[in-house]
């Protein structure tokens, strides 16, 4: 089966350090990747997604990510974090992209902690 | 839009009761998802709905657990018995059907929170 693998269970980075989060997955056909973020006490929000093109993918609050396919990679990247960045961070696969296959597989999260 | 909506928000009860949760998805969103969030497993999809019908209930833990979605605008999630060990958050998502790249992106309520004493 396939599994998303997120090795960082909890970072802790000053305001304006860079941030990079790493998400793996082990399947080897078509992926859509996704990234969700989870604020202290909110839902769960989209960040960005990958389905196909340019593998460098722009989100929202000046997140982007890298799909490295040879790498079966998708890690998460921010130049300059803010202490509002402080939440739980979900990478997410579904696999076998096309009709038919909504699902979602989640990784654990890295829980990011900012220090102002 | 509103949002998904999901009710109750905190649900307290004691094992043995029956809970049930509710989730009503995105107006014209063709799948619905419930997903539980523990700090042990993370989050796990336990069940998700197409146009109402179940697609994939391989998620759902034992018989205890049960959902239904009589109609496009609202699902339940039903636990009979509950016990202490379903503590957790469970989240609905909802999106619109995907496009023939895959899935598309799921939009999340703002979960219940369920402690089973």
């Amino acid at each position: 089966a396939q599994s998303v693998s997120q090795h960082n269970h909890h970072v802790i980075l000053s305001e304006a350090a860079s941030l990079e989060l790493g998400c793996n997955y082990s399947y080897g056909g078509t992926v859509n990747l996704f990234w969700y973020v989870q604020y202290p006490g909110q839902h769960l929000q989209l960040l960005l997604k990958y389905f196909s093109g340019d593998p460098l993918v722009k989100g929202i609050k000046g997140f982007e990510a890298e799909f490295i396919k040879s790498k079966f990679s998708f890690n998460l990247r921010k130049p300059s974090v803010q202490w509002s960045d402080t939440a739980e961070y979900f990478c997410a696969v579904n696999p076998d992209g096309g009709f038919g296959n909504e699902k979602l597989t989640f990784g654990t999260g890295t829980r990011l902690t900012i220090i102002p | 839009d509103a949002g998904v909506i999901q009710s109750p928000r905190h649900e307290v009860t004691e094992m043995g009761q029956e809970v049930t949760l509710r989730c009503k998805p995105i107006s014209g969103h063709d799948y619905l998802f419930w997903y539980r969030q523990t700090m042990m497993r993370g989050l796990e999809l336990l069940i998700y709905f197409n146009n109402n019908v179940p697609i994939d209930d391989s998620g759902m833990p034992e018989d205890r657990f049960s959902a239904k979605m009589p109609n496009a605008s609202f699902s339940t999630l039903k636990i009979q018995p509950s016990e202490p060990r379903d503590s957790a958050v469970y989240f609905c998502a909802s999106s619109h059907r995907g496009t023939s790249l895959g899935a598309d992106t799921q939009y999340f309520g703002p979960g219940t929170r369920l402690t089973v004493l």
